[in-house]
C-alpha cells in the first residue's frame, strides 16, 4: 500500500533531551512537510522541503531540526530548545507539479508529551 | 500574510440534514484549496482539492465551491450520517507552495 508512515505513535521526552520523529512516504512525492497541531488550533508549519538535501523553515522552526538525505524520508528533531514541544506532530508529502501544486497526503501523526 | 478563516468552530446537526462548511482567506492569490477531514487523534484525510482555475469539485455527497475574487470555498455535505462526525480543515496553496490551514470546524451529526 502506498502512504505515509510515522513513528512512533506516542512518545516520550525528558526535560532537556532532543527526540526524533520518524516520517517515511512510499508515494514517490518530491515534497515533504512537517506541522505542529495544538488543541483547538489548525496546523502549524516548522519544516518543508521540495527536494532532497533541501529544506525551508516554516511558521514555527525555532527548537526543531530537520534533514532530508532521502527522498522517502524527512525526519525531525525536537530539541531542547524547543520549550513547550507537547502537541501533535503531523507529516505530510505532495508531489511538486510545473503549476499548480498538487494534492496534500497525511502521515497518523505522533504525539508528544514532556514529562 | 495569508490567513485562513473557518466559520463556525463548531456545528451541530440532527442526521439527514445538510452540512454547509465555510472557508475564507485572505490573499486571493492561490493555487489550490484543499480540504481535509481530521477524526480524533488520527492524521489528516483529503477530501477534495479545487485547482485555482475551477470553480467546484464533487465526490459523492460532497461538493466543494470556490470564490477566489471574494477569498472563499464552501464545502457541502448532503444528506449528513452520525459518520461524517468529525472536525473539517481546509488549506490554501500559496506562491511558494506552501500550504495555509483554517482552524477547522468540528462537526457533530446526532442520529
Amino acid at each position: 500500500d502506498g502512504g505515509i508512515t510515522q513513528s512512533p505513535k506516542y512518545l516520550f521526552r525528558k526535560e532537556g533531551q532532543n527526540v526524533t520523529l520518524s516520517c517515511e512516504q512510499n508515494l514517490n512525492h518530491d515534497a515533504m512537510y512537517w506541522y505542529r497541531q495544538d488543541p483547538g488550533q489548525g496546523l502549524r508549519l516548522i519544516y518543508y522541503s521540495q527536494i532532497v538535501n533541501d529544506f525551508q523553515k516554516g511558521d514555527i522552526a525555532e527548537g526543531y531540526s530537520v534533514s532530508r538525505e532521502k527522498k522517502e524520508s524527512f525526519p525531525l528533531t525536537v530539541t531542547s530548545a524547543q520549550k513547550n514541544p507537547t502537541a501533535f506532530y503531523l507529516c505530510a508529502s505532495s508531489s511538486v507539479g510545473a503549476s499548480p501544486y498538487n494534492e496534500q497526503f497525511f502521515g497518523p501523526g505522533t504525539r508528544l508529551t514532556v514529562l | 500574510k495569508q490567513e485562513v478563516t473557518q466559520i463556525p468552530a463548531a456545528l451541530s446537526v440532527p442526521e439527514g440534514e445538510n452540512l454547509v462548511l465555510n472557508c475564507s482567506f485572505t490573499d486571493s492569490a492561490i493555487y489550490n484549496l484543499q480540504w481535509f477531514r481530521q477524526d480524533p487523534g488520527k492524521g489528516l484525510t483529503s477530501l477534495l482539492l479545487i485547482q485555482s482555475s475551477q470553480r467546484e469539485q464533487t465526490s459523492g455527497r460532497l461538493n466543494a465551491s470556490l470564490d477566489k475574487s471574494s477569498g472563499r470555498s464552501t464545502l457541502y455535505i448532503a444528506a449528513s450520517q452520525p459518520g461524517d462526525s468529525a472536525t473539517y480543515l481546509c488549506a490554501v496553496t500559496d506562491s511558494w507552495g506552501k500550504f495555509q490551514f483554517g482552524a477547522g470546524t468540528q462537526v457533530v451529526v446526532t442520529p
